[in-house]
């Protein structure tokens, strides 16, 4: 039983590099999320998919970040030219048509 | 606004003891509830959940508690264990949405003490 997988786990980068991120959710899930944690808060959503359809955006989703999901299977985060106040984890989450959402182990970004 | 409030930070429990996580929202909309334990450097792991239809679930060591009028909700652990030291977070959906993101309170860090 393959929960959800997130890759890279952790990333260095400098201000105005872009990174991308991937997240592979439990096999037969198809809905799945994409959520930020900065210290001391709890995870705040940033996106949505539905199958390969992004069907909601927060508006903590700038225009620097896009999220994909082209097969319905696995997705990925960019974010462009990133800054500081983007170092948090990037958490990924998967679920079916039942309503608990399963983690992945997060992407720890720090921006330099 | 938080719609989701964790107001105590911390919490220390002897082994053994009873810990209770306490967890208040404000969106009389949200009718389902959840609790994730979290250890640093790993993502949130589901423990247990409640629909607003009911007002207790239980599960092992841990019981959740929903008081709808109060907008009220408590996690308790009996017995506690050092294992059980880690980050807990209280998380608010609508099960009607079709998106149903989770809305987390900051997290209460539990520790239990040997």
């Amino acid at each position: 039983d393959t929960g959800v997988s997130q890759d890279p786990r952790h990333k260095i980068t400098k201000r105005g590099q872009n990174v991308t991120f991937r997240c592979d959710p439990i096999s037969e899930h198809n809905r799945l999320y994409w959520y930020r944690q900065t210290l001391g808060q709890g995870p705040e959503f940033l996106t949505y998919f539905q199958n390969e359809a992004q069907l909601e955006k927060s508006r903590l989703l700038s225009d620097r970040f896009s999220a994909e999901r082209p097969k319905g299977s696995f997705s990925t985060l960019e974010i462009q030219r990133t800054e500081q106040g983007d170092s948090a984890m990037y958490l990924c989450a998967s679920r079916t048509g039942e309503k608990t959402q399963y983690f992945g182990p997060g992407t720890r970004l720090l921006v330099l | 606004d938080q719609q989701v409030k964790q107001n105590s930070p911390s919490l220390s429990v002897q082994e053994g003891r009873i810990s209770i996580l306490n967890c208040d929202y404000t969106n009389s909309m949200f009718d389902y509830f959840l609790w994730y334990k979290k250890y640093p450097a790993e993502g949130p792991t589901f423990l247990i959940s409640i629909s607003s239809i009911k007002d207790k679930n239980e599960d092992g060591r841990f019981t959740v508690f929903l008081n709808k009028s109060a907008k009220h909700l408590s996690l308790h652990i009996v017995p506690s264990q050092p294992g059980d030291s880690a980050v807990y977070f209280c998380a608010a959906t609508r099960l009607n949405s079709g998106n149903t993101p989770l809305v987390f309170g900051k997290g209460t860090r539990l520790s239990v003490i040997a």
